[in-house]
């Protein structure tokens, strides 16, 4: 069974850092890419950042570029966020998943996706 | 950037089929992917490349994706499917290709 369980969220002061873990279990972790993906309190989903199996491969968006780095560990099994300079906006629950392939029209989707870690921006 | 456009909300009663869309400028050019998120949880995968099913979701939900517009479709709705709906595409031409439409909520009356 797949499994994909987060850690290290909670509450930080407004420039402050945090980093966040997932530690994956069911599958070859290391064939497969892994994403990040937030929800900010009562609005929609948000990709953040995407590793790819190898971590030749690392992509950001514009909002935490600069200021998140993504990484992983294929040994560990686990994928990590390292989030700084963090602003209320970042305030979130983050999510891991797991990228797969699609065989339509290419690109990928999340297959799996953790319970998520609440991360807590405020003074 | 790539832009996915979703009603924020759809309503249907219990047994009758839900239309949920997503549109996109010729979104059936690309691989169109379906979540649930029930409040509280984490998102599910319930379709993926426009019309797939992972295992364990029910034959009751089915997508399809045409023109500019793709659409989820959930027959013979019941109380439990009451959730939120996100599409997601890859979009190949922009740096961020993993794009999400702003969701919608599926009200069970």
């Amino acid at each position: 069974e797949v499994q994909l369980v987060e850690s290290g969220g909670g509450l930080v002061k407004p420039g402050g850092s945090l980093r966040l873990s997932c530690a994956a279990s069911g599958f070859t972790f290391s064939s497969y890419s892994m994403n990040w993906v937030r929800q900010a309190p009562g609005k929609g989903l948000e990709w953040v950042s995407s590793i790819s199996s190898s971590s030749s491969y690392i992509y950001y968006a514009d909002s935490v570029k600069g200021r998140f780095t993504i990484s992983r560990d294929n040994a560990k099994n686990s994928l990590y966020l390292q989030m700084n300079s963090l602003r209320a906006e970042d305030t979130a629950v983050y999510y891991c998943a797991r990228g797969e392939r699609a065989m339509v029209a290419g690109g990928y989707y999340f297959d799996y996706w953790g319970q998520g870690t609440l991360v807590t921006v405020s003074s | 950037s790539y832009v996915l456009t979703q009603p924020p909300s759809v309503s249907v009663a219990p047994g009758q089929t839900a239309r949920i869309t997503c549109g996109g400028n010729n979104i059936g050019s690309k691989s169109v992917h379906w979540y649930q998120q029930k409040p509280g949880q984490a998102p599910v995968l319930v379709v993926y490349d426009d019309s797939d099913r992972p295992s364990g979701i029910p034959e009751r939900f089915s997508g399809s994706n045409s023109g500019n517009t793709a659409t989820l479709t959930i027959s013979r709705v019941e109380a439990g499917d009451e959730a939120d709906y996100y599409c997601q595409v890859w979009d190949s031409s922009s740096d961020h290709p993993r794009v999400f439409g702003g969701g919608t909520k599926l009200t069970v009356l």
